[in-house]
């Protein structure tokens, strides 16, 4: 299996504008989770799907984050508009809750820079 | 909500030591207990995890231990080499939902 992918590995952009990150995951998982990884805060849950439904988005920081998951093998993770303090490297996780399975797998992340 | 407190932020020892993490969590309804290795510029990966129903795990030069009552749990690397150096993160699961420790910086030097 190829494991969680996440795409950009890598994104840099300016104060404003708009950032879509990508994750795909684990084929046959059917719960996907969002995270943000920062110095200061370590590794915070933003977001998690079961069977492509949010089930708890309590951890998104404001109204500027959205995230989906249209189908079983994709979702998004969206920043509009961007700000400095959203700089961070940002996870997508997915687990087979379904089968009772709560191991998380991550992914490579995406090391988000907004200046 | 669950709150985990991992010490200590960064412990060094010598290749052939052994290396301990210990991790305190607050919700007893958490049941799941797993642990991550981070290397530079990767995702997490799971190196361990132990179940409320059981008290202690091992896997070759690894091993966690639970105590539900004092709501601690640790993990222990015997024989510890240069690859182990990375950050490790304890985590606590409830509900699906995992909280993670701060993390460990360990380094083994040679």
């Amino acid at each position: 299996d190829a494991g969680v992918i996440q795409s950009p590995r890598h994104e840099v952009t300016e104060m404003g504008q708009e950032v879509t990150l990508r994750c795909k995951p684990i084929s046959g998982h059917n719960s996907l989770f969002w995270y943000r990884q920062t110095m200061m805060r370590g590794l915070e849950l933003l977001i998690y799907f079961n069977n492509n439904v949010p089930i708890d988005d309590s951890g998104m920081p404001e109204d500027r984050f959205s995230a989906k998951m249209p189908n079983a093998s994709f979702s998004t993770l969206k920043i509009q508009p961007s700000e400095p303090r959203d700089s961070a490297v940002y996870f997508c996780a997915s687990s087979n809750l379904d089968r009772g399975e709560d191991t998380q797998y991550f992914g490579p992340g995406t090391r988000l820079t907004v200046l | 909500g669950e709150n985990v407190e991992q010490h200590p932020s960064t412990l060094s020892v010598q290749e052939g030591d052994s290396a301990v993490i210990k991790c305190t969590y607050s919700d007893s309804a958490s049941n799941y207990f797993p642990w991550y290795k981070q290397e530079l510029g990767k995702g997490p990966q799971l190196i361990i995890d132990i179940r409320s129903n059981v008290g202690e795990k091992k896997d070759q030069r690894i091993a966690v231990t639970l105590n539900k009552t004092a709501k601690h749990f640790s993990l222990h690397i015997t024989e510890t080499q240069p690859e182990d150096s990375a950050v490790y993160f304890c985590a606590a699961c409830r509900v699906s939902t995992l909280t993670f420790g701060k993390g460990t910086m360990l380094l083994v030097s040679p």
